[in-house]
C-alpha cells in the first residue's frame, strides 16, 4: 500500500494563476480531506469528503474548489491563486464509521506551494 | 463545540531528560483524542490514540499520555528525551468517535546535547 499520495510536492505560482493538487489514497477510505498548515496556526481543515460525490465545507474553505469523482482521488483546485495561499497543504483520509476507533487519519507527506 | 489548546508553543529539554507537552481540550460528547508527530519538512505520523479504553495511553517511540476528564488535559509525556525527538506536536480532537479533527496549534520540542 502506498498510503496517501500527494502531487506535487513543491509549486510555486503567480498571482491569478489556477492549479490542482492532487490527492490518491489506495486504502479505500471514505472520508478524506484537505489541511492547510501555516506558521503558530495548527492545521485547519479546507474542504472535506465522506465518500464519492459527496463533498463539504471546512473552516477555510475560500478560494478553493474540491470534487470527489472516485473514492480514491479527491483533487484540490486553486482557481486563481492570491499569496494568501502560500501554505502547505495535506490531504488526509480515514474510515468514517460513527464512533468506531479505526477512524484514524493518515496524512500524505503535503505540498508546498508559494504564491508570487 | 470542540477545540484543543497547546499550552506551550515551543518547549526545549535536555537529552536523557523528561518531555512533558501539555494540552487541554472542550468537547461536548465523548471524546477521541490523537497526538501526531511531524519531523521537519515531513508529513504529520500518528505517536497515540485515546478512544474510551484505558486512560494511559502507550505510543510509539516510548511516549504516552494520560487522558483525565477531570481536568479536561491530555498531557504527552516521555521518560527520557533523544535527539531524533525534536519535531512539532500536535494535539487533536474528535468528538464522538467522529473523522472530523480539530487541530491544536503545536508544540515544537527542541532537545539539547
Amino acid at each position: 500500500n502506498a498510503g496517501v499520495t500527494q502531487t506535487p510536492k513543491f509549486q510555486v505560482l503567480k498571482t491569478g494563476q489556477s492549479m490542482t493538487l492532487q490527492c490518491a489514497q489506495d486504502m479505500n477510505h471514505e472520508y478524506m480531506s484537505w489541511y492547510r498548515q501555516d506558521p503558530g496556526m495548527g492545521l485547519r481543515l479546507i474542504h472535506y469528503s465522506v465518500g464519492a460525490g459527496i463533498t463539504d465545507q471546512g473552516e477555510v474553505p475560500n478560494g478553493y474548489n474540491v470534487s470527489r469523482s472516485t473514492t480514491e482521488d479527491f483533487p484540490l483546485r486553486l482557481l486563481s491563486a492570491a499569496p494568501s495561499q502560500t501554505s502547505v497543504y495535506f490531504c488526509a483520509s480515514s474510515y468514517s464509521i460513527e464512533g468506531s476507533a479505526k477512524n484514524i487519519q493518515y496524512f500524505g507527506a503535503g505540498t508546498r506551494l508559494s504564491v508570487l | 463545540a470542540q477545540s484543543v489548546t497547546q499550552l506551550d508553543s515551543h518547549v526545549s529539554v535536555s537529552e536523557g531528560t523528561p518531555v512533558l507537552l501539555r494540552c487541554n481540550y472542550s468537547s461536548s460528547y465523548s471524546p477521541s483524542l490523537f497526538w501526531y508527530v511531524q519531523h521537519p519538512n515531513k508529513g504529520l505520523q500518528l505517536l497515540l490514540k485515546y478512544t474510551s479504553a484505558a486512560t494511559l495511553v502507550k505510543g510509539i517511540n516510548g511516549f504516552e499520555a494520560e487522558f483525565k476528564k477531570s481536568e479536561t488535559s491530555f498531557h504527552l509525556t516521555k521518560p527520557s528525551a533523544h535527539m531524533s525527538d525534536a519535531a512539532e506536536y500536535f494535539c487533536v480532537v474528535s468528538e464522538g468517535g467522529t473523522y472530523k479533527y480539530i487541530f491544536g496549534t503545536g508544540t515544537r520540542l527542541k532537545v539539547l546535547a
